[in-house]
């Protein structure tokens, strides 16, 4: 069946630092979303990107989708402690999302 | 605008019991989803629903679980009789269609003692 990974599983950065996640799929995906899970809360959407190649910026945070529609990346400039979370990349296939591991990110002021 | 609903909060059990978790879509979504969260799986899909029809239930673990969508408000999601390895938070989310942004409820924290 589909499986999403992603790496790093944590990571520990310096307030200022810049931070990126990676999302890799099993097949190919027909689109991406990302959300966002703050510390005891519930995900919240952040992007969603549908065409092979894709590059989307929401303000610090910068997103791509592969060429080969099966990676996606989420990178964010210059951290600050607003950032702190779990980052899930969810890809679509043929119906369903299926959610990948999430990274965990840390920022120390 | 109300989002996504769900109850309870919290639930505290013994092994065995039974167990019903609720939700309450936004208003207009045809879309609802139940997913369960554990830091040893992470965030799995259990169901979803489609104009309240199950359009795939390959992600319930047993046949313990069951869910029902009897109408376009409202679905449960229960567990019966419950085990510790149940344990978990379980949310719901629904969207504008199967590809739409998904919107997720607080969940519901399970524990099963």
């Amino acid at each position: 069946g589909q499986q999403v990974m992603q790496i790093p599983q944590y990571q520990h950065v310096q307030e200022g630092e810049d931070f990126t996640t990676y999302c890799n799929s099993s097949t190919t995906l027909s689109n991406i979303q990302w959300y966002k899970q703050r510390p005891g809360g519930h995900p919240v959407f952040l992007i969603q990107l549908v065409k092979s190649g894709e590059v989307k910026k929401q303000k610090r945070l910068t997103f791509q989708f592969g060429e080969a529609k099966k990676n996606s990346s989420l990178h964010i400039t210059a951290t600050q402690t607003t950032d702190v979370g779990t980052y899930f990349c969810a890809g679509r296939g043929t119906y369903k999302y299926i959610f990948g591991t999430g990274t965990r990110l840390k920022v120390l002021a | 605008d109300a989002g996504v609903i769900q109850s309870p909060r919290h639930e505290v059990t013994e092994m065995g019991q039974e167990v019903t978790l609720r939700c309450k879509p936004i208003s207009g979504h045809n879309s609802l989803f139940w997913y369960r969260q554990t830091m040893m799986r992470g965030l799995e899909l259990l169901i979803y629903f489609n104009n309240n029809v199950p359009i795939d239930d390959s992600g319930m673990p047993e046949d313990r679980f069951s869910a029902k969508m009897p109408n376009a408000s409202f679905s449960t999601l229960k567990i019966q009789p419950s085990e510790p390895r149940d344990s978990a938070v379980y949310f719901c989310a629904s969207s504008l269609g199967l590809a739409g942004e998904l919107f997720f409820g607080e969940g519901s924290r399970l524990t099963v003692l």
